[in-house]
């Protein structure tokens, strides 16, 4: 089975700090993908990033920057120099392979209340 | 544009009846899902459709239904028998979970 355990219910820092948001994942899949979603108070969940097992290499998109690291089942996010927009639930997620027996759903976490202070 | 519509953005149920909550899309997804979201507790999986006209339960299925009778839609229905509705339900759909979903902006059930 999979699961996807955020350990931080929340966090909240004050605009221009740095902010790392945990996210440890369990699967028995060796080809898998991970997520990363933003719940914004309006409510609908927006797509941030999607890393497939076999690609390794950290990625940076503006502040935003994630850490995917296998040997510690890890896929780590965070945002420098946040801002008050940042303030939403951070959902990290998790699916397997076509055809594997975890295909068809992703499997969430519990999500990250950030809240970001002017 | 493409997306996802749902509606209404807020209902309000008396206790023992029976809702409807509409999940359209137009992104000529197969697959289509419902999830539930409590505070705290993140995201559940109450049904999920593969194709249409089948599909299949998720973590918490009890006191829900579903249909699939068309590739567009894929409406959810709170029965009587779900104990606790009041909650706030996410339709999504994916052309393949390998990328992912595409969200609606959700519908918030109250009981009154």
């Amino acid at each position: 089975a999979q699961k996807v355990t955020q350990a931080q219910t929340e966090i909240s820092v004050v605009e221009k700090e740095d902010v790392t948001l945990d996210c440890v994942y369990e699967t028995r899949d060796t080809t898998y993908y991970l997520f990363w979603y933003k719940q914004p108070p309006s409510g609908e969940l927006v797509f941030l990033i999607r890393r497939n097992s076999f690609d390794e290499q950290n990625e940076i998109s503006g502040r935003y920057s994630w850490n995917f690291q296998k040997s510690t089942s890890s896929f780590n996010f965070t945002i420098t120099a946040s801002q008050v927009v940042d303030s939403a639930v951070y959902f990290c997620a998790l699916s397997g392979p076509t055809g594997g027996t975890s295909y068809g759903k992703l499997t969430f976490g519990q999500g990250t209340i950030l809240t970001v202070h002017p | 544009d493409g997306g996802i519509t749902q509606s209404p953005k807020y209902l309000f149920r008396k206790e023992g009846q029976n809702v409807t909550l509409s999940c359209e899309q137009n992104l000529n997804h197969d697959a289509m899902y419902w999830y539930r979201q409590d505070p705290g507790q993140g995201l559940r999986l109450i049904y999920y459709s593969q194709i249409v006209n089948d599909f299949q339960k998720g973590d918490i299925a009890e006191g829900y239904s579903v249909s699939r009778e068309k590739k567009e839609s894929f409406p959810l229905t709170v029965t009587s028998a779900q104990k606790n509705p009041t909650a706030f339900y996410l339709c999504a759909s994916s052309i393949g979970t390998v990328y992912g979903y595409t969200f609606g902006s959700g519908t918030r059930l109250t009981v009154v």
